[in-house]
């Protein structure tokens, strides 16, 4: 596609309830990035996927945290028991090679999660 | 640990003023510097960019920056503001190796513009 494309835009769910958020990055980029963004904060790194390798999960918060990518493409992120503090846009962004020399992040414009 | 540091949280500023929003950073090796703006509504844009070399660095809508690695900064500025610009700025670092291929993301600038 165009750009990279994240599903759903919005999702409000119950304490406690587990959810996917969906990227879909743009097509032939080998690295896929999550970031969480917060109100009134900067972004903060999730995880990181480059190709086949395993994936960079430094900046997860918390157990409840995963992400999988499929087929070097759409990747999935999975809060499971979600908590009000969950509460914020996660971002998803795509860059063509390895390494940030090559190609700049590219965003998607982010599912906001609310949790009630 | 690479960082990010951006001072202000909010700036106000005239339509057709000079507009120069700061950000520093620490960062083990030579860093790889990015500004991104996130107008509302929108996904994150990226402004410019600096790897190496010259560092003044030019950027889309009329936006430069100036890489000081004396002072661990790198500045983001533009002549004249037209109101299409209020939005969030964001300063962010990286590096190469594979600890530097995440971007560390400062807290942003807020960006108001007056008529």
């Amino acid at each position: 596609g165009a750009g990279v494309s994240q599903s759903p835009s919005n999702k409000v769910t119950e304490k406690g309830k587990d959810v996917e958020l969906r990227c879909d990055p743009i097509s032939g980029h080998t690295a896929l990035y999550w970031y969480r963004q917060s109100l009134g904060q900067g972004l903060e790194f999730l995880i990181y996927f480059q190709g086949n390798s395993a994936p960079d999960k430094s900046g997860l918060p918390s157990d409840r945290f995963s992400a999988e990518r499929t087929g070097g493409s759409v990747s999935t992120l999975t809060i499971q028991r979600t908590q009000q503090e969950d509460s914020a846009v996660y971002l998803c962004a795509s860059s063509a090679g390895q390494g940030l020399s090559y190609s700049p992040l590219h965003f998607g414009n982010g599912t906001r999660l609310t949790v009630t | 640990a690479q960082s990010v540091t951006q001072p202000d949280i909010h700036i106000t500023v005239s339509e057709g003023a000079s507009l120069e929003l700061r950000c520093n950073y620490s960062y083990g090796a030579t860093p790889y510097l990015f500004w991104y703006v996130q107008s509302p509504g929108q996904g994150l844009q990226l402004l410019l960019k600096y790897f190496s070399g010259d560092t003044l660095v030019q950027g889309i809508k009329g936006f430069e920056a100036e890489f000081k690695r004396s002072q661990s900064s790198f500045n983001l500025r533009k002549p004249s503001v037209h109101w299409s610009d209020a939005a969030e700025y964001f300063c962010a670092v990286g590096g190469i190796g594979a600890a530097g291929n995440k971007l560390t993301f400062g807290g942003g600038t807020r960006v108001l513009v007056k008529p």
